[in-house]
Protein backbone atom coordinates (compact mmCIF):
# COMPACT_ATOMS: atom_id res chain seq x y z
CA UNK A 1 0.00 0.00 0.00
CA UNK A 2 2.06 3.03 -1.11
CA UNK A 3 -0.45 5.72 0.57
CA UNK A 4 0.91 9.42 -0.65
CA UNK A 5 3.80 9.11 -2.98
CA UNK A 6 5.44 12.32 -3.90
CA UNK A 7 8.80 12.90 -5.83
CA UNK A 8 11.65 13.90 -5.89
CA UNK A 9 12.03 14.62 -2.24
CA UNK A 10 15.16 16.52 -2.76
CA UNK A 11 15.52 19.67 -5.46
CA UNK A 12 17.83 22.26 -6.34
CA UNK A 13 16.74 24.69 -9.01
CA UNK A 14 17.99 27.80 -9.93
CA UNK A 15 16.16 31.36 -10.00
CA UNK A 16 14.12 31.08 -13.03
CA UNK A 17 13.84 27.41 -13.67
CA UNK A 18 10.39 25.83 -13.87
CA UNK A 19 9.59 22.34 -12.47
CA UNK A 20 6.78 20.32 -11.25
CA UNK A 21 6.76 18.24 -7.84
CA UNK A 22 4.59 14.92 -8.37
CA UNK A 23 2.06 14.09 -5.91
CA UNK A 24 0.08 10.57 -6.33
CA UNK A 25 -2.18 8.38 -4.16
CA UNK A 26 -3.61 4.71 -4.63
CA UNK A 27 -6.44 5.11 -2.50
CA UNK A 28 -8.90 6.75 -4.65
CA UNK A 29 -9.68 9.89 -2.44
CA UNK A 30 -11.70 12.58 -3.74
CA UNK A 31 -9.74 15.95 -2.06
CA UNK A 32 -6.06 16.25 -2.39
CA UNK A 33 -4.23 19.16 -1.49
CA UNK A 34 -0.40 20.99 -1.57
CA UNK A 35 0.93 22.99 1.74
CA UNK A 36 4.23 24.27 2.02
CA UNK A 37 6.28 25.02 5.46
CA UNK A 38 8.29 27.35 6.15
CA UNK A 39 10.16 27.99 9.77
CA UNK A 40 7.80 30.28 12.30
CA UNK A 41 4.91 29.48 9.63
CA UNK A 42 3.50 26.19 9.80
CA UNK A 43 1.85 24.30 7.06
CA UNK A 44 0.03 26.67 5.07
CA UNK A 45 -2.15 25.38 1.76
CA UNK A 46 -1.42 26.49 -1.69
CA UNK A 47 -3.84 24.42 -4.00
CA UNK A 48 -6.47 21.57 -3.20
CA UNK A 49 -8.63 20.05 -5.26
CA UNK A 50 -12.11 17.83 -4.46
CA UNK A 51 -12.01 15.39 -7.97
CA UNK A 52 -10.72 15.34 -11.07
CA UNK A 53 -11.30 17.98 -13.03
CA UNK A 54 -11.79 20.62 -10.03
CA UNK A 55 -9.09 22.84 -8.66
CA UNK A 56 -8.92 25.83 -6.08
CA UNK A 57 -7.19 27.91 -4.80
CA UNK A 58 -5.60 28.24 -1.12
CA UNK A 59 -3.96 30.69 0.72
CA UNK A 60 -0.47 30.94 -1.10
CA UNK A 61 -0.92 30.07 -4.21
CA UNK A 62 0.96 32.57 -6.30
CA UNK A 63 3.79 31.34 -8.36
CA UNK A 64 2.12 27.36 -8.65
CA UNK A 65 -0.21 25.97 -11.28
CA UNK A 66 -1.93 22.79 -10.42
CA UNK A 67 -4.45 21.03 -12.50
CA UNK A 68 -6.07 17.41 -11.44
CA UNK A 69 -6.69 15.40 -14.94
CA UNK A 70 -6.77 12.01 -13.02
CA UNK A 71 -8.10 11.26 -9.21
CA UNK A 72 -4.73 9.45 -8.89
CA UNK A 73 -2.80 12.43 -9.57
CA UNK A 74 -2.03 15.81 -8.09
CA UNK A 75 0.78 17.09 -9.70
CA UNK A 76 2.38 20.99 -8.46
CA UNK A 77 4.09 23.42 -11.05
CA UNK A 78 6.46 25.95 -10.19
CA UNK A 79 5.98 28.24 -13.49
CA UNK A 80 9.62 30.51 -13.15
CA UNK A 81 11.01 29.38 -9.68
CA UNK A 82 11.76 32.03 -7.33
CA UNK A 83 14.33 32.30 -3.38
CA UNK A 84 10.63 33.03 -2.16
CA UNK A 85 10.06 29.28 -3.23
CA UNK A 86 12.40 27.44 -1.01
CA UNK A 87 10.21 25.56 1.34
CA UNK A 88 9.15 22.14 1.96
CA UNK A 89 6.19 20.86 0.04
CA UNK A 90 3.73 18.39 1.55
CA UNK A 91 1.40 16.58 -0.65
CA UNK A 92 -2.22 15.12 1.16
CA UNK A 93 -5.44 13.22 0.25
CA UNK A 94 -8.13 12.03 1.82
CA UNK A 95 -12.00 11.33 1.62
CA UNK A 96 -14.60 13.82 1.76
CA UNK A 97 -16.71 14.28 4.91
CA UNK A 98 -15.88 14.48 8.62
CA UNK A 99 -14.06 11.33 10.93
CA UNK A 100 -11.11 10.59 7.85
CA UNK A 101 -7.72 10.39 7.89
CA UNK A 102 -5.90 12.82 6.09
CA UNK A 103 -2.77 10.99 4.68
CA UNK A 104 0.80 13.25 3.95
CA UNK A 105 3.19 12.40 1.73
CA UNK A 106 6.62 12.63 2.68
CA UNK A 107 7.71 15.87 2.01
CA UNK A 108 9.73 17.08 -1.00
CA UNK A 109 12.43 19.65 0.06
CA UNK A 110 12.86 22.35 -2.76
CA UNK A 111 16.00 24.69 -2.69
CA UNK A 112 15.82 27.46 -5.36
CA UNK A 113 19.57 29.36 -5.99
CA UNK B 1 -11.96 32.00 9.04
CA UNK B 2 -10.59 29.08 10.57
CA UNK B 3 -7.14 29.84 12.55
CA UNK B 4 -5.11 28.09 14.72
CA UNK B 5 -2.56 29.23 17.57
CA UNK B 6 0.11 27.96 19.32
CA UNK B 7 1.45 30.29 21.71
CA UNK B 8 4.75 28.90 22.23
CA UNK B 9 7.49 28.78 19.63
CA UNK B 10 9.72 26.93 21.97
CA UNK B 11 9.54 25.04 25.17
CA UNK B 12 12.37 23.05 26.73
CA UNK B 13 11.35 20.23 28.98
CA UNK B 14 13.62 18.02 31.18
CA UNK B 15 13.53 14.37 30.25
CA UNK B 16 10.79 12.51 32.67
CA UNK B 17 9.05 15.59 32.98
CA UNK B 18 5.63 16.57 32.61
CA UNK B 19 4.24 18.38 29.00
CA UNK B 20 1.86 20.46 28.11
CA UNK B 21 1.66 22.20 24.27
CA UNK B 22 -1.07 24.90 23.85
CA UNK B 23 -3.16 25.40 21.20
CA UNK B 24 -6.36 27.58 20.91
CA UNK B 25 -7.93 27.27 17.61
CA UNK B 26 -11.05 29.73 16.27
CA UNK B 27 -13.53 27.88 13.47
CA UNK B 28 -17.42 28.58 13.76
CA UNK B 29 -18.84 24.75 13.59
CA UNK B 30 -17.62 21.74 15.51
CA UNK B 31 -13.91 21.51 15.38
CA UNK B 32 -12.05 18.85 14.12
CA UNK B 33 -8.42 19.15 15.54
CA UNK B 34 -5.22 17.09 15.01
CA UNK B 35 -1.95 17.39 16.51
CA UNK B 36 0.93 16.35 14.59
CA UNK B 37 5.02 15.54 15.63
CA UNK B 38 7.91 16.35 12.48
CA UNK B 39 11.15 15.22 13.78
CA UNK B 40 13.82 17.36 11.59
CA UNK B 41 14.54 16.32 8.17
CA UNK B 42 11.51 14.17 8.86
CA UNK B 43 7.56 14.10 7.53
CA UNK B 44 4.43 14.72 9.33
CA UNK B 45 3.41 11.80 11.50
CA UNK B 46 -0.32 11.97 13.17
CA UNK B 47 -0.24 12.11 17.31
CA UNK B 48 -4.34 12.14 17.84
CA UNK B 49 -7.47 13.47 16.27
CA UNK B 50 -10.25 14.62 17.83
CA UNK B 51 -13.57 14.19 15.83
CA UNK B 52 -16.30 13.61 18.53
CA UNK B 53 -17.39 12.03 21.90
CA UNK B 54 -14.80 11.91 24.63
CA UNK B 55 -13.14 15.07 25.13
CA UNK B 56 -10.13 13.41 26.35
CA UNK B 57 -8.01 11.69 23.17
CA UNK B 58 -5.32 9.00 24.07
CA UNK B 59 -2.90 8.84 20.64
CA UNK B 60 0.50 7.35 19.74
CA UNK B 61 3.68 7.14 22.01
CA UNK B 62 2.08 8.28 25.20
CA UNK B 63 0.23 11.50 24.10
CA UNK B 64 -3.02 12.78 25.08
CA UNK B 65 -4.92 15.96 24.19
CA UNK B 66 -8.45 17.44 25.62
CA UNK B 67 -11.02 19.36 23.79
CA UNK B 68 -12.35 22.57 25.81
CA UNK B 69 -14.53 24.03 23.71
CA UNK B 70 -15.15 26.82 26.62
CA UNK B 71 -11.97 27.83 25.96
CA UNK B 72 -11.45 26.71 22.37
CA UNK B 73 -8.60 24.71 23.47
CA UNK B 74 -6.81 21.54 22.51
CA UNK B 75 -3.76 20.94 24.39
CA UNK B 76 -1.51 18.11 24.21
CA UNK B 77 -0.05 16.29 26.84
CA UNK B 78 2.10 13.28 28.49
CA UNK B 79 3.21 12.44 31.55
CA UNK B 80 7.25 12.08 30.92
CA UNK B 81 9.07 13.04 28.54
CA UNK B 82 11.32 11.09 26.80
CA UNK B 83 14.48 12.56 24.87
CA UNK B 84 13.18 10.96 21.82
CA UNK B 85 10.44 13.23 21.58
CA UNK B 86 12.55 16.21 20.76
CA UNK B 87 10.64 17.61 17.27
CA UNK B 88 8.38 19.86 16.44
CA UNK B 89 4.79 19.68 17.00
CA UNK B 90 1.79 20.77 15.13
CA UNK B 91 -1.94 21.37 16.09
CA UNK B 92 -4.26 21.98 12.98
CA UNK B 93 -7.81 22.64 12.28
CA UNK B 94 -9.88 20.96 9.66
CA UNK B 95 -12.51 22.46 7.67
CA UNK B 96 -14.23 19.62 6.39
CA UNK B 97 -16.19 21.13 3.73
CA UNK B 98 -12.90 20.98 1.41
CA UNK B 99 -10.33 19.07 3.28
CA UNK B 100 -8.55 21.39 4.45
CA UNK B 101 -6.04 21.93 7.12
CA UNK B 102 -5.77 24.81 8.97
CA UNK B 103 -2.37 24.88 11.24
CA UNK B 104 -0.86 26.75 13.58
CA UNK B 105 2.96 28.07 13.32
CA UNK B 106 4.32 24.79 15.57
CA UNK B 107 6.19 24.63 19.08
CA UNK B 108 9.59 22.47 18.90
CA UNK B 109 10.05 21.05 22.02
CA UNK B 110 13.99 20.52 22.93
CA UNK B 111 14.40 17.96 25.86
CA UNK B 112 17.15 18.64 28.79
CA UNK B 113 18.98 15.57 29.87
Amino acid sequence: NAGVTQTPKFQVLKTGQSMTLQCAQDMNHEYMSWYRQDPGMGLRLIHYSVGAGITDQGEVPNGYNVSRSTTEDFPLRLLSAAPSQTSVYFCASSYGGSGNTIYFGEGSWLTVV
Amino acid sequence: AQSVTQPDIHITVSEGASLELRCNYSYGATPYLFWYVQSPGQGLQLLLKYFSGDTLVQGIKGFEAEFKRSQSSFNLRKPSVHWSDAAEYFCAVLNTGFQKLVFGTGTRLLVSP
